[in-house]
């Protein structure tokens, strides 16, 4: 298996709702994250994930929420959000290789609408 | 500050020929470079990626040339398919310790004409 998954493929909430985001790879990766990507910019980093813990958050508001319950899955609990945060987010995954390759496989992404 | 940077926001090429995509970057620690592909609603792709104790990275149609002293890559297609129409994103990182960032350029979109 040599794909990351994401779920759903659409997603379109309220500013009230909670709501959460799933990614999953069997490629054995102990590293993962979260992107998230507006129209015509590249992929912006909030979170990574190394071997299930938090090492990387970019200063992303509180309404997103990352969890990692064990190497393959990857969650994303949204809450409160702005319409401002509609867009698509992407999951990735790597091998955490020190001084070596770093090539991270995206998935298809979820494309969130905040109304 | 943009560290990578892709100066051409599009490009244009005819079926057969080569395409050639230009990535620079400021950041003299980058030491690994990727190339991304990504179509619209989806993902982007890996493509290719180099090292900096490399100068070429080759695999099938694509190659991947590395200029450190001008901190310049550029991305090679040949021949171009129309399949290849998508937005290419040159990314760069600094291997090592718990890094794991990667810093994109803002992409550019390549359309290959039949």
């Amino acid at each position: 298996d040599t794909e990351v998954t994401q779920t759903p493929k659409h997603l379109v909430m309220g500013m009230t709702n909670k709501k959460s985001l799933k990614c999953e790879q069997h490629m054995g990766h102990r590293a993962m994250y979260w992107y998230k990507q507006k129209a015509k910019k590249p992929p912006e980093l909030m979170f990574v994930y190394s071997y299930e813990k938090l090492s990387i958050n970019e200063s992303v508001p509180s309404r997103f929420s990352p969890e990692c319950p064990n190497s393959s899955l990857l969650n994303l609990h949204l809450h409160a959000l702005q319409p401002e945060d509609s867009a698509l987010y992407l999951c990735a995954s790597s091998h955490p290789t020190s001084g070596g390759a770093h090539e991270q496989f995206f998935g298809p992404g979820t494309r969130l609408t905040v109304l | 500050d943009q560290q990578v940077k892709q100066n051409s926001p599009s490009l244009s090429v005819q079926e057969g020929r080569i395409s050639i995509l230009n990535c620079d970057y400021t950041n003299s620690m980058f030491d690994y470079f990727l190339w991304y592909k990504k179509y619209p609603a989806e993902g982007p792709t890996f493509l290719i990626s180099i090292s900096s104790i490399k100068d070429k990275n080759e695999d099938g149609r694509f190659t991947v040339f590395l200029n450190k002293s001008a901190k310049h890559l550029s991305l090679h297609i040949v021949p171009s398919q129309p399949g290849d129409s998508a937005v290419y994103f040159c990314a760069a990182s600094v291997s090592g310790g718990s890094n794991y960032k990667l810093t994109f350029g803002k992409g550019t979109l390549l359309t290959v004409n039949p």
